[in-house]
């Protein structure tokens, strides 16, 4: 079974600059979550997608990120602009069932805001 | 209060050793508990669900104290490909909140 597929896996932008993240859950897995990971911290969820609803955003900084989820399977996760504390490695993971009985994690997107 | 808190470490143990450490919530709601396993530079992977009588997944052993709101994880007879950071996941009505992980090191 195919994992969860995530591009790219480095990049490094200036602050002010725009980002964009890309996100192929495995097939099938009808929820999609983006999670932002600060160097020493846990994940910190930015939104939930259920097929291609929005469940939760409750934490996306909505004033410069965004994130979409077009057909309910591949979503794209944009920053603009960037700011130096966007710094971090960003996850997408996917679970089979509303359920979040397990997650499976891509393998994320360093980003450096410099 | 943190949603979630974990006692950071590093524990360092030797091989062969047995090493356990807390994870501490703050909504007694809470449904349901995992532990995740972090390699270093690598992406989270389900290590196993806490039950609330407790449950054994070969070496590893989780607990649930809900009077105490605290989930426990024992790794008995340590091995060095234990060496990771453990992350403790509390889910209230299917959103996951992450602690910042309890990270051990296993040395031989």
């Amino acid at each position: 079974e195919a994992g969860v597929a995530q591009s790219p896996r480095y990049k490094i932008i200036e602050k002010r600059q725009s980002v964009a993240f890309w996100c192929n859950p495995i097939s099938g897995h009808a929820t999609l979550y983006w999670y932002q990971q600060i160097l020493g911290q846990g994940p910190k969820l930015l939104i939930q997608f259920q097929n291609n609803g929005v469940v939760d955003d409750s934490q996306l900084p909505k004033d410069r990120f965004s994130a979409e989820r077009l057909k309910g399977v591949d979503s794209t996760l944009k920053i603009q602009p960037a700011k130096l504390e966007d710094s971090a490695v960003y996850l997408c993971a996917s679970s089979s069932r509303s359920g979040v009985e397990k997650l499976f994690f891509g393998s994320g997107t360093q980003l450096s805001v410099l | 209060r943190k949603e979630v808190e974990q006692d950071p470490g590093p524990f360092n143990v030797p091989e062969g050793a047995t090493v356990a450490f807390n994870c501490t919530y703050s909504n007694s709601a809470s449904q349901s508990f995992f532990w995740y396993r972090q390699d270093c530079r690598k992406e989270p992977k389900l290590l196993m669900s806490v039950y609330s009588s407790g449950n054994e997944d070969g070496r590893f052993t989780a607990q649930l104290n809900r009077a105490s709101q605290y989930i426990s994880l024992l790794i008995r007879d340590s091995k060095l490909s234990d060496s990771a950071t453990y992350l403790c996941v509390v889910n209230n009505d299917y959103k996951l909140s992450f602690g910042a992980g309890t990270t051990v090191t296993v040395r031989a």
